[in-house]
């Protein structure tokens, strides 16, 4: 079994709906939680940056970290095409030196 | 945003040959820097971590004679793909951390290497 678990899609949206994405992970000890967004040929880009549970929102983008459950998820509301993409989670523990764990990533694709 | 940078973008060289990809935090300083390869749809694998002035820590299953890395400073770090083989095409990413021991990593845009 994977330490962080990723659906890796295709998950494909109509423009305008909302994108819900998540991962599980079966380690207790990560404490720190990050989405990134990456396109085609290129690096990683950071969305969202949490460490406690409950939700974080910036913009169309909200993350939900439920420690108890293991569980991290993200969702994006009013799709775009320019959204379509690979979406990772990562997360590490606290004295990791900042080492991630990532999930497998899942493809995203908005439909205009 | 911390910014890294990435160069170059792509290359493509000859079986045999080595080549540098250099990494660098373009308004911080980065103690330490990560470098991961990428296979097509896939996730990111982490080869090494690179420590300013000190020798990089390797993962398991990573040649250390076969990808040199150099931390000489603050902002740039360096992996030298030694004496390339067609198996070595892939995508390496490097990523570093800001200044503060919690912050994020960001990541570079990757270098495409071929070799042929």
């Amino acid at each position: 079994q994977k330490e962080v678990e990723q659906d890796p899609g295709p998950l494909s949206v109509p423009e305008g709906a909302i994108v819900s994405l998540n991962c599980t992970y079966s380690n207790s000890a990560f404490q720190y939680f990050m989405w990134y967004r990456q396109y085609s040929r290129k690096g990683p880009e950071l969305l969202m940056y949490t460490y406690s549970s409950g939700n974080k929102e910036d913009g169309r983008f909200t993350a939900q970290v439920d420690k108890s459950s293991k569980y991290i998820s993200l969702f994006i509301r009013d799709s775009q095409p320019s959204d379509s993409a690979t979406y990772l989670c990562a997360m590490r523990f606290k004295a990791a030196g900042n080492k991630l764990t990532f999930g497998g990533g899942t493809r995203v694709l908005v439909k205009p | 945003g911390a910014v890294v940078s990435q160069h170059p973008s792509w290359v493509i060289c000859k079986s045999g040959t080595s080549v540098k990809i250099e990494c660098r935090s373009l308004d911080f300083q980065a103690t330490t820097m990560f470098w991961y390869r990428q296979f097509p749809k896939q996730s990111l694998m982490l080869m090494a971590t690179s420590n300013e002035g000190s020798k990089a820590t390797y993962e398991q299953g990573v040649e250390k004679d076969k990808f040199l890395i150099n931390h000489a400073s603050l902002t740039l770090s360096t992996l030298t793909v030694t004496s390339a083989h067609p198996e070595d095409s892939s995508f390496y990413i490097c990523s570093a951390r800001g200044g503060e021991a919690n912050s994020p990593l960001h990541f570079g845009n990757g270098t495409r290497l071929t070799v042929t």
